[in-house]
């Protein structure tokens, strides 16, 4: 079936680096997200990677695609207390639709 | 350009009463969605329209009904609420042959039944 997981908290020291991980079943998605909403707001487009690469990277963030293992990791170096929000990893599946399933979202705290 | 908005912003309903949602967007999107967040459950889908005069069902469409009559607009309605149905809503568009498919999101609207 099509599954996203990831951890619900996380907690980081402003200036540390943030680690997010996310796992997903379908073997079929073309494009990963990653999504961020802040409070009391929308979803918004981080970054995404296509499912033919293994990193990207995009100034503090880096992504990094492990395809055997259907892991998906967002890094964002020097945490500000501003990255404090959800993080929802997100596969596009091949569908008739452009069918997107999203994780739970993370919670990211960052503590000054 | 004022992307995706979403009317209203907050509603509290008795159960069985009804109402409608308004999704509007002004980046000539031909797809839209709309998603229910629920805590520790991520974004499911309702309804999707892939084009006006278009509708299909979601992940989670039972209750709700939908209809795509002008582009710019998706309304998602409710006939007879429950309290299964509290929730924050959330309206998405897609522009159409996008390869990235980057979804915008609206700013959701917060669902109390009693």
């Amino acid at each position: 079936g099509e599954d996203v997981e990831q951890s619900l908290f996380l907690s980081v020291r402003e200036g540390d680096s943030s680690v997010i991980n996310c796992t997903y079943t379908d073997s079929s998605s073309t494009y990963l997200y990653w999504y961020k909403q802040e409070p009391g707001a929308g979803l918004q487009l981080l970054t995404y990677i296509f499912s033919n690469m293994d990193m990207k990277q995009d100034q503090r963030l880096t992504v990094l695609l492990n395809k055997k293992d259907k892991h998906l990791s967002l890094r964002i170096a020097d945490t500000q207390t501003g990255d404090s929000a959800i993080y929802f990893c997100a596969e596009r599946l091949k569908t008739s639709y452009d069918k997107v399933i999203f994780g739970p979202g993370t919670s990211l705290s960052v503590i000054p | 350009n004022a992307g995706v908005t979403q009317t209203p912003k907050f509603r509290v309903l008795k159960t069985g009463q009804s109402m409608t949602l308004l999704c509007a967007q002004d980046m000539n999107h031909e797809y839209m969605y709309w998603y229910r967040q629920d805590p520790g459950m991520g974004l499911r889908l309702i309804h999707y329209s892939v084009g006006e005069g278009t509708t299909a069902k979601g992940e989670v469409p039972d209750g709700y009904n939908v209809s795509r009559l002008k582009k710019q607009n998706f309304l998602l309605g409710l006939e007879s609420a429950a309290p299964s149905q509290t929730s924050v809503y959330f309206c998405a568009s897609v522009p159409g042959g996008s390869p990235i498919n980057e979804q915008f999101f609206g700013p959701g609207t917060r669902l109390t039944v009693l």
